[in-house]
């Protein structure tokens, strides 16, 4: 079966340090996406790419990057983690651009100490 | 103002219950709505799409009321397993934009 995966399930950091998280789907989608959720907020979308080699900003894309070298993976990068990152993190996929059908992962829970 | 707005609860209702839900969102222009369910600490997944119609899927009942701005969830019969965050999803034209509320949290109790 098509699925998405997201590794580290879990990740505590310290303040100043460069984070990956990997997102890796099967589904052959072109649409791939990262959210972050919060209390209160909903989820916030940080980042998207709508195929290889394009990337796109969020409403909340400060400090963090994506990269897209193929269509199965979306890694994110916080150059320099601050407190202010700590969340859940999901990444999402779909088949179709401007869709709210969207498949997530199970989530990254980050800590920035 | 926040472009999709839900009441958070939670709402505790007993099982069989007849609970509903609203949301009501912001910008006219929107395109495309739906209702996700998450659990506790997983991912969100899609529940259903909402038609202008109105749409049913057994015991869920998704109406949208585009001149009032606002979808609503109605879930009869609640189950004990209907306990969950419930999600409302709304998109937009021109570009990617796809807004989600913060959720309505639900208890149904033995």
């Amino acid at each position: 079966d098509a699925e998405i995966t997201q590794s580290p399930r879990h990740k505590i950091t310290e303040t100043g340090r460069q984070v990956t998280l990997a997102c890796h789907q099967t589904w052959n989608h072109n649409n791939m996406f990262w959210y972050r959720q919060d209390l209160g907020h909903g989820l916030r979308l940080i980042h998207y790419s709508y195929g290889v080699q394009d990337t796109n900003k969020g409403e909340v894309s400060d400090g963090y990057s994506v990269s897209r070298s193929n269509t199965e993976d979306l890694p994110l990068t916080l150059e320099s983690a601050a407190s202010s990152q700590t969340s859940v993190y999901f990444c999402a996929s779909s088949e179709y651009p401007n869709t709210g059908e969207l498949f997530f992962g199970e989530g990254s829970r980050l800590t920035v100490l | 103002r926040k472009e999709v707005e839900q009441d958070p609860g939670p709402f505790n209702v007993p099982e069989g219950a007849t609970v509903a839900f609203n949301c009501t969102y912001s910008n006219s222009a929107s395109q495309s709505f739906f209702w996700y369910r998450q659990d506790c600490r997983k991912e969100p997944k899609l529940l259903m799409s909402v038609y202008s119609s109105g749409n049913e899927d057994g015991r869920f009942t998704a109406q949208l009321n585009r001149a009032s701005q606002y979808i609503s969830l109605l879930i009869r019969d609640s189950k004990l397993s209907d306990s969950a965050t419930y999600l409302c999803v709304v998109t937009y034209t021109g570009g990617f934009k796809t807004i989600f509320g913060a959720g309505t949290r639900l208890f149904v109790k033995a």
